[in-house]
């Protein structure tokens, strides 16, 4: 089955970007989707299709897709953004349609 | 604003069956062309997709789950579910159900807040 692999964590200071990958074999070819997760709560679609928000997600969170890696930055990074970030993708092909990248922890310093 | 919640037990023993249902706030949605999933994250893990179903009642299942897996829908009632035989202690996670987006079941708009399930003897 499909595999995405993702950093296990990325630190960051506030006001600055982070940028998280997820890569896969030709990912360029699967839209990606990325979700926020905050402790203890359900996650919360804040990328889909590469690089489309949902309505009421920050224009700060921006994706890109591109060759094996698809990127999730987050610009001018605040407190209220530490949380872990999955990746995502629908691999039509697959016997495993959804498949979940491995998670980034981001943290705030 | 579509809500979901999930229902079920919090404890199981090995080898029991596992039966949890999502109640759908909005009656209108549940007909609609979407993707019900359901999706696990063992403590401390990442997310595992299990499967789907759509309106017109296809499901698309996790291989590695397939033989234990049966998920249903329940239009009048606005309800899906998941029912996953033999437990293990492996199968101990957060539960969660979500909505895929119109038409588009390749990722997942709305969730619920989850649900979990501990397996033990």
């Amino acid at each position: 089955s499909y595999v995405l692999t993702q950093p296990p964590s990325v630190s960051v200071a506030p006001g600055q970007t982070a940028r998280i990958t997820c890569e896969g074999k030709n990912i360029e070819t699967k839209a990606v989707h990325w979700y926020q997760q905050k402790p203890g709560q359900a996650p919360l679609l804040v990328v889909f299709d590469d690089s489309d928000r949902p309505s009421g997600i920050p224009e700060r969170f921006s994706g890109s897709n591109s060759g094996n890696t698809a990127t999730l930055s987050i610009s001018r990074v605040e407190v209220g953004d530490e949380a872990d970030y999955s990746c995502q993708v629908w691999d039509v092909f697959g016997d495993l349609r959804g498949v979940f990248g491995t998670g980034t922890r981001l943290t705030v310093l | 604003q579509v809500q979901l919640q999930e229902s079920g037990p919090g404890r199981l023993r090995p080898s029991e069956t596992l039966s949890l249902t999502c109640s759908v706030s909005a009656d209108s949605v549940i007909g609609g062309n979407y993707c019900w999933s359901w999706i696990r994250q063992p403590p401390g893990k990442g997310l595992e997709w299990i499967g789907c179903i759509d309106y017109a009642y296809t499901t698309n299942d996790s291989p590695s789950l397939r033989s234990r897996v049966t998920i249903s829908l329940d239009k009048p009632r606005s309800q899906f579910s998941l029912k996953l035989t033999s437990v293990t202690a492996t199968d101990t996670a957060v539960y969660y159900c979500a909505k895929g987006g119109l038409g588009r079941p390749e990722y997942f708009e709305h969730w619920g807040r989850g649900t979990l399930v501990i397996v033990s003897s």
